[in-house]
């Protein structure tokens, strides 16, 4: 079965330290995987998918199949990177179905 | 603003009630789906919409139910509502088609506080 799992629901850090936040995945073929993030009082938006392999607001994320993981990373952690984030998984073919994991509170800590 | 838009922003109803949640999606987008945010869980997908046929359902209760019409627009139909249906329920829009990558995008969100 198709499953996205972010295992931790909150993640708290200081400001400058560097961050990660988990992303596991469960899917045979060749998925696309997307962070989405919701910043307090704004609507859900992209911030990355691994098929552009960019780096947004200074976040990467790898697509690891050997492990299925898609975590995202940032070197140094900053305020405003406080948000809700979310993992995403698009099936192959015409399947245009997102699967969402359960979402990772990221707090930074001035 | 052509963005995706969501009426009403709040809507606070008492239990037993029908309400509908009404959904504009970006220019251009067929696309439109409803998701449900309860507090402390993530996104459940409800329903999806292309070019006014339903698409793909998820965990939406028989008590609840969706259109697109011609002009693209949604409602999401909300009845004999349970305490348990207050949520913010999202609304978001795609283009979809070969190479697409599957980048939604959402609107506001409409909270609904059923008491």
């Amino acid at each position: 079965a198709q499953r996205v799992t972010q295992p931790e629901k909150l993640l708290s850090v200081f400001k400058g330290a560097p961050v990660e936040l988990k992303c596991n995945y469960s899917y045979s073929g060749s998925p696309e995987l997307f962070w989405y993030v919701q910043y307090s009082r704004q609507r859900l938006q992209l911030l990355l998918r691994h098929i552009s392999r960019e780096s947004i607001k200074g976040f990467t994320a790898d697509l690891n199949k050997g492990e299925t993981s898609f975590h995202l990373k940032k070197p140094f952690a900053q305020e405003e990177d406080s948000a809700m984030y979310y993992c995403a998984l698009r099936g192959g073919g015409s399947n245009y179905q997102l699967i969402w994991g359960a979402g990772t509170k990221l707090i930074i800590k001035p | 603003d052509s963005g995706v838009t969501q009426t009403p922003k709040h809507l606070i109803t008492a239990t037993g009630q029908r309400v509908t949640l009404r959904c504009s999606p970006r220019s251009g987008d067929l696309s439109v789906y409803w998701y449900q945010q309860s507090l402390d869980q993530g996104l459940q997908f409800l329903i999806q919409y292309y070019n006014g046929e339903e698409r793909a359902k998820g965990n939406i209760l028989e008590r609840f139910s969706a259109q697109q019409f011609p002009d693209l627009h949604s409602e999401l139909n909300l009845s004999s509502l349970e305490l348990g249906d207050s949520a913010l329920y999202f609304c978001a829009s795609s283009v979809e088609g070969a190479g697409v990558a599957g980048e939604l995008f959402f609107g506001e969100g409409s909270r609904l506080t059923v008491l």
